[in-house]
């Protein structure tokens, strides 16, 4: 089956640094990708939907200069979280898949970041 | 937009025993709809999805769903559950612009 990885699956950094998360997908050419943050106990919230070769779409409320989106090609997106900040730690998801709605997302194993 | 609401947000079931998570959508035209199970500290993995035909589908480990669009639900269901099974299930709806709306989530947790 379609196999989405992100790296890194566990980042501890110091308050006001930034971290890049990568995701990859190894099988199959996601020409788009999706990015959500989940607090414990809850479910997976949307932040932003990431198209190769264009810009991102984020969801109300997210704020673009802080989740940093890039999708320069058909098998890898990456999220930047710039500055980082204690309130910033959470544990992040990627998903992608061909991009029809009668197909389904693949999702990575998840990237905890705690921010000291 | 679209929605899904998951009730219960725990269950326990003892090993052996049958298991049913309910979802209720609402989605104004023809849902797309998918089961998801993440262990802790871990990604989704796909159970199974319904686009259309048999409303009755089949999944991965044994699970089963039934898409009944009188009642906008798609009930999840094993007949009887393992001790692997404890995990976190999410049920999903997908719209035409290919987002997923995620329920609230369902706990399992299984006795011995």
């Amino acid at each position: 089956g379609a196999v989405v990885s992100q790296h890194p699956s566990w980042v501890i950094c110091k308050s006001g640094t930034s971290v890049k998360i990568e995701c990859r997908s190894l099988d199959f050419q996601a020409t788009t990708m999706f990015w959500y943050r989940q607090f414990p106990k809850q479910s997976l919230m949307l932040m932003a939907t990431s198209n190769e070769g264009s810009k991102a779409t984020y969801e109300q409320g997210v704020e673009k200069d802080k989740f940093l989106i890039n999708h320069a090609s058909l098998t890898l997106s990456t999220l930047t979280v710039t500055s980082a900040h204690p309130e910033d730690s959470s544990f992040y998801i990627c998903s992608g898949g061909p991009g029809a709605p009668n197909q389904p997302q693949h999702f990575g194993d998840g990237t905890r970041l705690s921010i000291l | 937009a679209q929605s899904v609401t998951q009730p219960d947000i725990h269950i326990t079931v003892s090993e052996g025993a049958s298991l049913e998570l309910r979802c209720n959508y609402s989605y104004g035209a023809t849902p797309y709809l998918f089961w998801y199970v993440q262990s802790p500290g871990q990604g989704l993995q796909l159970l199974l999805k319904y686009f259309s035909g048999d409303t009755l589908v089949q999944g991965i480990k044994g699970f089963e769903a039934e898409f009944k669009r009188s009642q906008s639900s798609f009930n999840l269901r094993k007949p009887s559950v393992h001790w692997s099974d404890a995990a976190e299930y999410f049920c999903a709806v997908g719209s035409n612009d290919y987002k997923l709306s995620f329920g609230a989530g369902t706990t399992v947790t299984v006795r011995a």
